[in-house]
């Protein structure tokens, strides 16, 4: 059973470029997180989605950055017109319906030149 | 202070000694869960423990939580140079059933010397 595969691992982008990450859950899980990680800093919560759903947003910064999970296919976190400060780790988990515990992906770390 | 935070920040220790890491929350939670990653890879899930338990066992790590302190700690005993990583703690402050978001530290930086 293969874990949460996330891809690319490393994204180098210049400014106002886009940014697309994508995640494929573990097999099973149909919940899928997305959190941002800065250097020397704990994870934070993006969003939450569940398949065709977005849950929870409340992480998300309102302007440049989208989230899907369409019913066939990865989950996608989509950063448009990209700066410097979106340069992080951004880390997906997935868990089964109705259970706690997230599995995280290996993380896509971005680089904003 | 942050939801989940833990201490101390940094802990160097030699090999086969115990390592004692706390965290501390501020708000009701269902779950507490301790993630550990090795640098600049992804976290590997160690332990969940829920609201309603006092201790858990996992091998050679421990943990417990006493939610009249809002606090939890980890203890990884005959530690060994492969421990070298940092520590996460994560709160679920979800009562639903339902799953909901984590909330981390900032996270602590275990040195092991061999």
């Amino acid at each position: 059973n293969a874990g949460v595969m996330q891809n690319p691992r490393h994204l180098v982008r210049r400014r106002g470029q886009e940014a697309r990450l994508r995640c494929s859950p573990m097999k099973g899980h149909s919940h899928v997180y997305w959190y941002r990680q800065l250097p020397e800093e704990g994870l934070k919560f993006m969003v939450y989605l569940q398949k065709e759903n977005i849950i929870d947003e409340s992480g998300m910064p309102k302007e440049r950055f989208s989230a899907e999970f369409p019913k066939e296919g990865p989950s996608i976190l989509r950063i448009q017109q990209v700066v410097r400060g979106d340069s992080a780790a951004y880390f997906c988990a997935s868990s089964p319906q109705f259970a706690a515990g997230q599995f995280f992906g290996p993380g896509t770390r971005l680089t904003v030149l | 202070s942050q939801q989940g935070e833990e201490d101390p920040q940094a802990l160097s220790i030699q090999e086969g000694e115990n390592a004692t890491m706390n965290c501390s929350y501020k708000t009701s939670i269902n779950n507490l869960q301790w993630y550990r990653q090795n640098s600049g890879r992804g976290l590997v899930h160690l332990i969940l423990i829920r609201s309603n338990e006092r201790e858990k066992h996992s091998g050679r790590l421990r943990v417990t939580l006493d939610t009249s302190k809002k606090s939890s700690s980890l203890l990884i005993t005959a530690s060994r140079a492969a421990d070298t990583a940092s520590y996460f703690c994560a709160t679920d402050p979800n009562y639903t059933g339902a799953n909901s978001k984590l909330t981390f530290g900032k996270g602590i930086t275990l040195s092991v010397r061999p």
